[in-house]
């Protein structure tokens, strides 16, 4: 399955620990979007970067967020000193130029901050 | 100036039925305008999508209205049937940049 894998699937944090999500695109997809979902709400978008750019990163939380998408390896959305607010699911998709408009979404990371 | 509003929240509709969701955007610059389908524990699947050149798309049972004067599209599902049970997003955006989508409607086919 060459689809947008994210690990883990599940993810349990107590209050005040470190989360790290995990997204690796499809084969041959350099542009990464990450997303955030609320229960029962949509999906907001979080960040949008490319090979070891950030591009657009208007929806982050200024304080105790950060993503990257080094050279080499997955994409990586990290969130520092979680709070129960941080519990949602999180979306990575992928995109590749030359097939426009072609999102292709994870299956998610669901995030419980205990 | 970035929002998609979409309605109804939740719809339940006989199976055999049409099942029809509403969105309405502002902004103008936005390109592409897909539908997106997701089942409980899954990440949104692609289910059709429309350019602004063009005011209607038909796939299977799946047809798009686009009204560009309106600013409104809108997905209409022929003869739905259960397992058209999900939620649907729409959402919209400008080149290949980041999606808005709007709030999701719930969708339930009975039997």
């Amino acid at each position: 399955n060459a689809g947008v894998m994210q690990n883990p699937r599940h993810l349990v944090r107590r209050r005040g620990q470190e989360a790290r999500l995990r997204c690796s695109p499809m084969k041959g997809h350099s542009h990464v979007y990450w997303y955030r979902q609320l229960p029962e709400e949509g999906l907001k978008f979080m960040v949008y970067l490319q090979k070891e750019n950030i591009i657009d990163e208007s929806g982050m939380p200024k304080e105790r967020f950060s993503a990257e998408f080094p050279k080499e390896g997955p994409s990586i959305l990290r969130i520092q000193q979680v709070v129960r607010g941080d519990s949602a699911a999180y979306f990575c998709a992928s995109s590749s130029r030359t097939t426009n408009y072609g999102y292709t979404f994870g299956s998610g990371t669901r995030l419980t901050v205990v | 100036q970035q929002q998609v509003k979409q309605s109804p929240q939740s719809l339940i509709v006989q199976k055999g039925g049409i099942s029809i969701i509403n969105c309405a955007y502002e902004n103008t610059a936005f390109d592409y305008f897909p539908w997106y389908q997701q089942f409980p524990g899954k990440g949104p699947a692609l289910l059709i999508a429309i350019r602004p050149d063009v005011s209607e798309k038909k796939e299977g049972r799946f047809t798009i209205s686009f009204n560009k004067s309106a600013k409104q599209f809108s997905l209409h599902i022929m003869d739905s049937q259960p397992g058209d049970s999900a939620t649907y997003f729409c959402a919209a955006t400008f080149g290949n940049e980041k999606l808005t989508f709007g709030t999701g409607t719930r969708l339930t086919i009975i039997p």
